[in-house]
């Protein structure tokens, strides 16, 4: 059965303290691998897409890495203004229900 | 360029009335999805249209559940006779093409509490 894992659920850091959030994912036939930052009461917001192994994508202070069973979303310095959930999601075939949400890693970045 | 567009943001409806959610797609995009958030969990998809065609509607609830969107004005997700279990955020998202060469763009959603 197709799969998407995040972890952890929750992560609460330092300004400035670096860190990466992880998607696990099993799915059949990946055509593409996306991340959302979502702000509470709002809908999803676009990062990236990630499409093969060993693709890599950068914006700021979020940087984000593809192998064949995981993405990293890797924060770099981060700042308050980076608290959100970070959501996954894969696309496993051509049909739009074939793109599965993990529940998101809820970020929290102190002062 | 206005964003995807959903109306109302929150929405209260009795048990057994029926719950119209509207969403007005990016301007130039032609392909809508339909998903449920519930508290704690993932986007889960629902429905997937272009104009006048449902493409797929496999994650669709079989009964009480409805969506359309006509040739002129938004897509419509209908509810008839609301349960307490259809509380959730309900999210629009929109895409030039198919989302397999293109991601989606969120709507802020509508959020349904049925009393």
């Amino acid at each position: 059965e197709d799969q998407v894992t995040q972890s952890p659920e929750a992560l609460r850091l330092q300004e400035g303290e670096s860190s990466s959030l992880n998607c696990s994912y099993t799915v059949s036939g990946l055509r593409g691998l996306f991340w959302y930052r979502q702000d509470p009461g709002k809908g999803p917001e676009f990062l990236f897409t990630l499409y093969s192994a060993g693709e890599e994508k950068e914006k700021e202070r979020l940087k984000a890495t593809l192998t064949k069973k995981e993405s990293f979303l890797h924060i770099t310095a981060p700042k308050p203004e980076d608290s959100a959930t970070y959501l996954c999601a894969v696309q496993a075939g051509s049909s739009a229900s074939k793109i599965i949400f993990g529940s998101g890693t809820r970020l929290s970045i102190r002062p | 360029n206005a964003g995807v567009m959903q109306n109302p943001r929150h929405l209260v409806r009795r048990r057994g009335q029926e719950a119209r959610l509207r969403c007005s797609p990016m301007k130039g995009h032609s392909h809508v999805y339909w998903y449920r958030q519930l508290p704690e969990e993932g986007l889960k998809f629902m429905v997937y249209l272009q104009k006048e065609n449902i493409i797929d509607e496999s994650g669709m609830p079989k009964e009480r559940f409805s969506a359309e969107f006509p040739k002129e004005g938004p897509s419509i997700l209908r509810i008839q006779q609301v349960v307490r279990g259809d509380s959730a955020a309900y999210f629009c998202a929109s895409s030039p093409r198919q989302v397999s060469s293109y991601e989606q763009y969120f709507g802020p959603g509508t959020r349904l509490t049925v009393t």
